[in-house]
C-alpha cells in the first residue's frame, strides 16, 4: 500500500513568517513530486513539481526533495493571510497513478 | 485559454440510480483524469484517459467507468449508485501523457446519493 503522509495541522504562522510544510511516502520508486493547494469549497491548484534531490524555487514557495530520507516539504516565505488553505501533496511513481496525502491546513493570521 | 469545464456542478440521485458526469480539458489537453475526494478518503484516483484510450485506473469497483472523445472530452459513468459514492468528483488535464501530477483540475460535480 503506497501511502503519502502529512500532518493534518492546522498550522498556524504569522503574516511575514516561513510556513514549512512536510510530506513523506513509502514508495521508494516515486519519480515525481506534487504541491497543490486548495482553497475551502475549491477545487486543487497546482503549485509545483519537483522531480529530482534539492531545491526548486517559484518566487515566494520552495520546494525540497530528499529521495534518501522518503520526503518532500514546501516552504512558503513571507505568508500572507491569501495563503490560507489546505495544501496537498502528491507522490507518483512508476505506475503513473498518483498518490495524494490527505493535506494539511494551513493558517496565516494577521 | 478557457480552463477546466465540468458538468453538472451539483447533482442529486437516489441509491440504485446511475449518473454521467462530464468534463471538457483545457483545449489542446489530451490527458484527462478523475478524482473522488472525501472528507473520510481524501483525493483518489479514478482513471485516466489519453487519446481516447484508458492509461490507469484506480482502486474502484466497476461501476465506476469512464470514455474519452476524439475531441478529449471526457465522461465518467457510475453505475447502481450507492450511500458511499456521495462525493466531490474532479476531472483534471494535462498536455502529457502519463503525467497526471502536472495537471489542471476542473471546479467538480458535487454528487450526493440519497
Amino acid at each position: 500500500q503506497k501511502e503519502v503522509e502529512q500532518n493534518s495541522g492546522p498550522l498556524s504562522v504569522p503574516e511575514g513568517a516561513i510556513a514549512s510544510l512536510n510530506c513523506t511516502y513509502s514508495d521508494r520508486g516515486s519519480q515525481s513530486f506534487f504541491w497543490y493547494r486548495q482553497y475551502s469549497g475549491k477545487s486543487p491548484e497546482l503549485i509545483m513539481f519537483i522531480y529530482s534531490n534539492g531545491d526548486k524555487e517559484d518566487g515566494r514557495f520552495t520546494a525540497q526533495l530528499n529521495k534518501a530520507s522518503q520526503y518532500v516539504s514546501l516552504l512558503i516565505r513571507d505568508s500572507q493571510p491569501s495563503d490560507s488553505a489546505t495544501y496537498l501533496c502528491a507522490v507518483r511513481g512508476g505506475s503513473y497513478i498518483p498518490t495524494f496525502g490527505r493535506g494539511t491546513s494551513l493558517i496565516v493570521h494577521p | 485559454k478557457a480552463g477546466v469545464t465540468q458538468t453538472p456542478r451539483y447533482l442529486i440521485k437516489t441509491r440504485g440510480q446511475q449518473v454521467t458526469l462530464s468534463c471538457s480539458p483545457i483545449s489542446g489537453h489530451r490527458s484527462v483524469s478523475w478524482y473522488q475526494q472525501t472528507p473520510g478518503q481524501g483525493l483518489q484516483f479514478l482513471f485516466e484517459y489519453f487519446s481516447e484510450t484508458q492509461r490507469n485506473k484506480g482502486n474502484f469497483p466497476g461501476r465506476f467507468s469512464g470514455r474519452q472523445f476524439s475531441n478529449s472530452r471526457s465522461e465518467m459513468n457510475v453505475s447502481t449508485l450507492e450511500l458511499g459514492d456521495s462525493a466531490l468528483y474532479l476531472c483534471a488535464s494535462s498536455s502529457k501523457d502519463r503525467s497526471p501530477g502536472e495537471q489542471y483540475f476542473g471546479p467538480g460535480t458535487r454528487l450526493t446519493v440519497t
